[in-house]
């Protein structure tokens, strides 16, 4: 199985901070890195799928980049409904694996 | 507007069996993959199954082979799980999610609507 860390396990930040959060797979997995937000006691939210696209309706201050192995996904103004918890998925090869999450706090 | 709505979780004893729905609304059902994937509480998501849109293919992740089973009534617009031996490292929150394409297999296999989830509890 692929497996998939992501760094930090939190953060705390002010609005308007750019936040960059990591991902990396422990085998090249090409462009096949999807990232998704999950607020508290609500579902997962794709934002970025294919490392770098956009998923329709995502606000453009989320980008993502990376390919290979390391991965970053880049909130460039942080915004109050952007505190939550962040995912990365690989689609590379079943079992599709998720990183352990990046909670990002309010500082 | 694409809508995913889980039924069927509740309290279940170890062993014993449990079949969740998801009703799909808003968009062609038989024309896309759908998945379930599970949230054990304060953990992180994890897959579980996947289903191709005609549901001729279907996979698992190793935790739930032999005793989950997936399936698909296009004529319905209603994806399931049967969910039978069930232990306590089942509980979680699952979600049904629909993919993008037809498979899921070959970098498109993403999520880009979830249901809102159901929560399944296995307890004596």
């Amino acid at each position: 199985d692929i497996q998939m860390t992501q760094s930090p396990s939190s953060l705390s930040a002010s609005v308007g901070d750019r936040v960059t959060i990591t991902c990396r797979a422990s085998q090249s997995i090409s462009n096949y890195l999807n990232w998704y937000q999950q607020r508290p006691g609500k579902a997962p939210k794709v934002l970025i799928y294919a490392a770098s696209s956009l998923q329709s309706g995502v606000p453009s201050r989320f980008s993502g980049s990376g390919s290979g192995t390391d991965f970053t996904l880049i909130i460039s103004s942080l915004q109050p409904e952007d505190f939550a918890t962040y995912y990365c998925q690989q689609s590379y090869s079943i079992p599709w694996t998720f990183g352990q999450g990046t909670k990002v706090e309010i500082k | 507007e694409v809508q995913l709505l889980e039924s069927g979780g509740g309290l279940v004893q170890p062993g014993g069996s449990l079949r969740l729905s998801c009703a799909a609304s808003g968009f062609t059902f038989s024309s896309y993959a759908m998945s379930w994937v599970r949230q054990a509480p304060g953990k992180g998501l994890e897959w579980v199954s996947d289903i191709s849109g005609s549901g001729g293919s279907t996979y698992y992740a190793d935790s739930v082979k032999g005793r989950f089973t997936i399936s698909r009534d296009n004529s319905k617009n209603t994806l399931y799980l049967q969910m039978n031996s069930l232990r306590a490292e089942d509980t979680a929150v699952y979600y049904c999610a629909k993919v993008p394409n037809r498979y899921c297999s070959g970098g498109s296999c993403y999520f880009d609507y979830w249901g809102q989830g159901i929560l399944v509890t296995v307890s004596s």
